[in-house]
């Protein structure tokens, strides 16, 4: 079974609006964490948000959030106010494992493009 | 300013030959790794390593090679027993007490 899915191979959002890009994961190890990195055309990887198995609350940073649903195994990460400089490829990753040995497994991507 | 440099951006090779892609980060950072991006595809671990003298191998490891004999420093070889080289390869680097990779600039290798 794939670690990390995102069924959404490319999304389009007007200028200004939000939009949530989707990402479901299958784990057994009861400590894991969801990531969420952003690679423009450059082809560097910016991390944008992480979200603990345990952490009680949803992460945020800036206009992004992520909508950590542990039953059902999403975590899906919403932009709020899209920019133009938004447009790139979404990359959600898991971790898996105690701190020190970080295997991280990550999704195929979204490409998002924002329409002005 | 601290970060992870890769060197070359563009690398081209011919088939047969090995060729070593630099990583350098002054994060001090134990952890580092590499991984191969193929287009429309996401990111594979080829290598990691927790500390000096010590890498592991991720789940294409065949026909790489790396070391790490500086915590700065985790060159990889792509030798020519890899079957399919020409991509995108990644390194970053990450703490023991944070969660988050920090990625460099990336080397795209294309093998004719």
């Amino acid at each position: 079974a794939q670690k990390i899915t995102q069924t959404q191979p490319g999304m389009f959002v007007q200028e200004k609006e939000a939009v949530t890009l989707d990402c479901t994961y299958d784990t057994s190890d009861p400590s894991y964490g969801l990531f969420w990195y952003k690679q423009p055309s450059s082809g560097e990887m910016i991390f944008l948000i992480y979200q603990g198995s345990y952490d009680q609350q949803n992460a945020t940073e800036g206009r992004y959030s992520l909508n950590f649903q542990k039953a059902r195994k999403s975590a899906n990460l919403v932009i709020s106010a899209s920019q133009l400089g938004d447009s790139a490829m979404y990359f959600c990753a898991m971790r898996e494992g105690l701190r020190g040995y970080q295997k991280v497994t990550f999704g195929i991507g979204t490409k998002l493009q924002v329409i002005p | 300013d601290g970060g992870i440099t890769q060197s070359p951006k563009y690398l081209f090779r011919k088939e047969g030959q090995n060729v070593t892609l630099s990583c350098e980060q002054n994060l001090n950072h134990d952890a580092m790794y590499w991984y191969r991006q193929d287009p429309g595809q996401g990111l594979r671990l080829i290598y990691y390593s927790q500390i000096v003298n010590d890498f592991q191998k991720g789940d294409i490891a065949e026909g790489y090679s790396v070391s790490r004999e500086k915590k700065e420093s985790f060159p990889l070889t792509v030798t020519s027993a890899q079957k399919n080289p020409t991509a995108f390869y990644l390194c970053a680097s990450s703490t023991t007490a944070t969660y988050e990779q920090y990625f460099g600039p990336g080397t795209r290798l294309t093998v004719t």
